[in-house]
């Protein structure tokens, strides 16, 4: 159960719009809609900002939104914010009725 | 409001045994699921281990024929038991509610603990 792929970290300044890729397999990003995405600051649980690829749960910015092609996943934060600066992981269901996450990219607002 | 509370962790010798609890409320036995989920001190997270509505578990490798997940529904409590713990077990588990959509699971994490911290260590 290899971790899906992130790049460690990405950078924008404060309005922009940045995207976190997550890479899969055909096991398991390739094969379902149940991917999610999680936020967390430091020293904090993780919080869940999207489902089933580009669902927000209630009380979630508008500005976080997903997409899916393939084997390859996306997270997009428009009218990037300070407080968007945190650790940002993808989640998938497996063929193996087990879940894999990503390796994690550290937003940072510069 | 949905609350997850993890209990029973501390340090433990390699080999050792280790058993963590997870409160949850409130608590759906016939639809509600719980993952476990750990974070090694400054790595990211790494899913554990599932139990569902209808007591099936499954595990991440890395944990298979070590770990086992249980849950007792009058106690609305669900349980992580750690056997032959390694080095590598070290993190600050949590655990987090399955997501359902209407009754259904749709395979992510909507509710979190605050996570309890398991140390291996002699």
């Amino acid at each position: 159960q290899s971790a899906l792929t992130q790049p460690a970290s990405v950078s924008g300044s404060p309005g922009q719009s940045i995207t976190i890729s997550c890479f899969g397999t055909s096991r398991d990003i390739g094969s379902y809609q149940y991917v999610s995405w999680y936020q967390q600051h430091p020293g904090k649980a993780p919080k869940l900002i999207l489902f089933d690829v580009n669902n927000r749960p209630s009380g979630v910015s508008n500005r976080f939104s997903g997409s899916k092609s393939g084997n390859t996943a996306s997270l997009t934060i428009s009218g990037l914010q300070a407080e968007d600066e945190a650790d940002y992981y993808c989640v998938s269901y497996t063929m193996r009725y087990t879940y894999v996450f990503g390796s994690g990219t550290k937003v940072a607002v510069v | 409001e949905v609350q997850l509370e993890e209990s029973g962790g501390g340090l433990v010798q390699p080999g050792g045994s280790l058993r963590l609890s997870c409160a949850v409320s409130p608590f759906t036995a016939n639809t509600d699921y719980v993952n476990w989920v750990r974070q090694a001190p400054g790595k990211g997270l790494e899913w554990v281990a599932v139990i569902y509505h209808d007591a099936t578990t499954y595990y991440a490798d890395s944990v298979k024929a070590r770990f086992t997940v249980s849950r007792d529904t009058s106690k609305n409590t669900v349980y992580l038991q750690m056997n032959r713990v390694r080095a590598e077990d070290t993190a600050l588990y949590y655990c987090a509610r399955g997501g359902l959509v209407v009754t259904e699971p749709h395979y992510f994490f909507d509710y979190w603990g605050r996570g309890a911290l398991v140390t291996v260590s002699s």
